[in-house]
């Protein structure tokens, strides 16, 4: 697509519960990222994929945290048992990725997705 | 030592001074430095990239690196009240292909 596009915009959901949040990458960029920001506060890296591989995953706090791209495009970050400080806005930004210019790290963001729990 | 540092702000200058944000970064390897503004509640676009010492010019924005001062900074021009946003600061650190932020600096132009 023209843009990174997560879905959804909003999600409120209750302590506990599980949560998915979607990206959809710029066509042909194979770098994927997720980053966490929390009011105040800088992104917050979660974790990074090539192509299908999570790359990085060091910024995942937890094993409630998982994040998949089965096909290279599309990624998934998945949250069980959400707790109330998992609240932030969930931010995915693709880049052309590795083997491309100086471009290479340039992120381009989605709008985010703004969890609240409960 | 936070990786990234950054003045929170906020940063208040009158419309048509030059702003003049600053950022110090402690990986003394780091490779690539980039600006991103971030206007409240939306999510962060590019401003400019840095890679070598010295200056690099955009219109009304200069980005200025200093490897041995381990230090990059953002001069804004001709500030304009649309530049109010929060500015984040980015370092590709060496070995790493992820970016790391600063917290961000808030700049607030008046009219």
């Amino acid at each position: 697509g023209a843009g990174v596009s997560q879905t959804p915009s909003n999600k409120v959901t209750e302590k506990g519960k599980y949560v998915e949040l979607r990206c959809d990458p710029i066509s042909g960029h194979t770098a994927l990222y997720w980053y966490r920001q929390s009011l105040g506060q800088g992104p917050e890296f979660l974790i990074y994929f090539q192509g299908t591989g999570a790359a990085d995953d060091s910024g995942l706090p937890n094993d409630r945290f998982f994040a998949v791209r089965p096909e290279g495009s599309v990624s998934t970050l998945k949250i069980q048992r959400t707790e109330r400080g998992d609240s932030a806005v969930y931010l995915c930004a693709s880049s052309p990725g590795q083997g491309a210019s100086s471009g290479a790290n340039v992120l381009t963001f989605g709008a985010g997705s703004r969890l609240t729990v409960l | 030592q936070k990786e990234v540092e950054q003045n929170s702000g906020p940063l208040s200058v009158p419309e048509g001074a030059i702003a003049s944000l600053n950022c110090t970064y402690s990986d003394r390897v780091s490779q690539s430095f980039f600006w991103y503004r971030q206007y409240s509640g939306k999510s962060p676009e590019l401003i400019m990239s840095i890679y070598s010492n010295g200056d690099k010019e955009d219109g009304r924005f200069t980005a200025q690196l200093n490897k041995a001062s381990q230090y990059v900074s953002l001069l804004i021009r001709d500030s304009q009240p649309s530049d109010s946003a929060t500015y984040l600061c980015a370092v590709k650190r060496s070995g790493y292909s992820t970016l790391t932020f600063g917290k961000g600096t808030m700049l607030l132009v008046s009219p």
